[in-house]
């Protein structure tokens, strides 16, 4: 199971972009790369997935380099609102692969 | 709208009771989970089960069993509560690719 690891905290004010960079360097040939994000007192919520190159969707951007050992997730533009916990998750999706989720990585934003 | 829904929000319990959360999916989902998430410590997994019947240990399945009865009903079993018991309780859905996941709302449990 590939390990992940992420910062365990960034700091941004409204308006910019944040990139949160996930290492990986285990990652096996079925893997996807999954991100997710969590506010306070709730469950945590899927953002975005991806396998390789870029994928972007209307809340965020992956970008996953050729060799695939890590991955960024880009929020742009930041709000007060998009202070949270954000999760990058490594797993096939074989029957082996348990949704296991690290610490994260601790977003604030600030106005 | 997918909806995962824990049957308690906050929940107090006496030391060595028995306690039952419960969770509801009604997406036909064959994978369920749960989690326990203590202040930094991010969320571990304590057992998943992947259908009806079955189910796996996470990596802190000790003090906890699981039991899935039927597809969309996942419940989670503190044989004897304890103290370190305390914490957030999250459940969760997926297809079987587990390509997403969706969580309900968390339980809180306190246990005194």
């Amino acid at each position: 199971l590939a390990k992940t690891t992420q910062p365990i905290s960034m700091d941004s004010y409204e308006g910019q972009e944040v990139n949160i960079t996930c290492s990986h360097n285990n990652i096996a040939t079925n893997d996807y790369i999954t991100w997710y994000q969590q506010f306070p007192s709730q469950g945590p919520r899927f953002i975005i997935q991806g396998y390789k190159t870029k994928v972007t969707n209307e809340v965020a951007s992956l970008f996953i380099p050729a060799d695939r050992k890590s991955s960024t997730l880009s929020l742009p533009r930041v709000s007060l609102s998009d202070t949270a916990v954000y999760y990058c998750l490594v797993g096939s999706m074989d029957s082996s692969y348990k949704l296991i989720f690290g610490s994260g990585t601790r977003l604030l934003v600030r106005p | 709208d997918v909806k995962v829904t824990q049957s308690s929000r906050y929940l107090v319990k006496r030391t060595g009771e028995k306690v039952f959360l419960e969770c509801v999916q009604d997406m036909d989902h064959e994978n369920m989970f749960w989690y326990r998430q203590d202040p930094g410590l991010g969320l571990r997994l304590i057992y998943f089960s992947y259908d009806v019947k079955m189910k796996e240990k996470g990596d802190i399945p000790e003090g906890y069993s699981v039991s899935r009865e039927k597809k969309e009903r996942f419940s989670l079993i503190l044989e004897s509560a304890s103290t370190n018991q305390t914490s957030m309780y999250l459940c969760a859905s997926s297809t079987r690719d587990r390509r997403q996941a969706f969580f309900g709302q968390g339980t809180r449990l306190t246990v005194v």
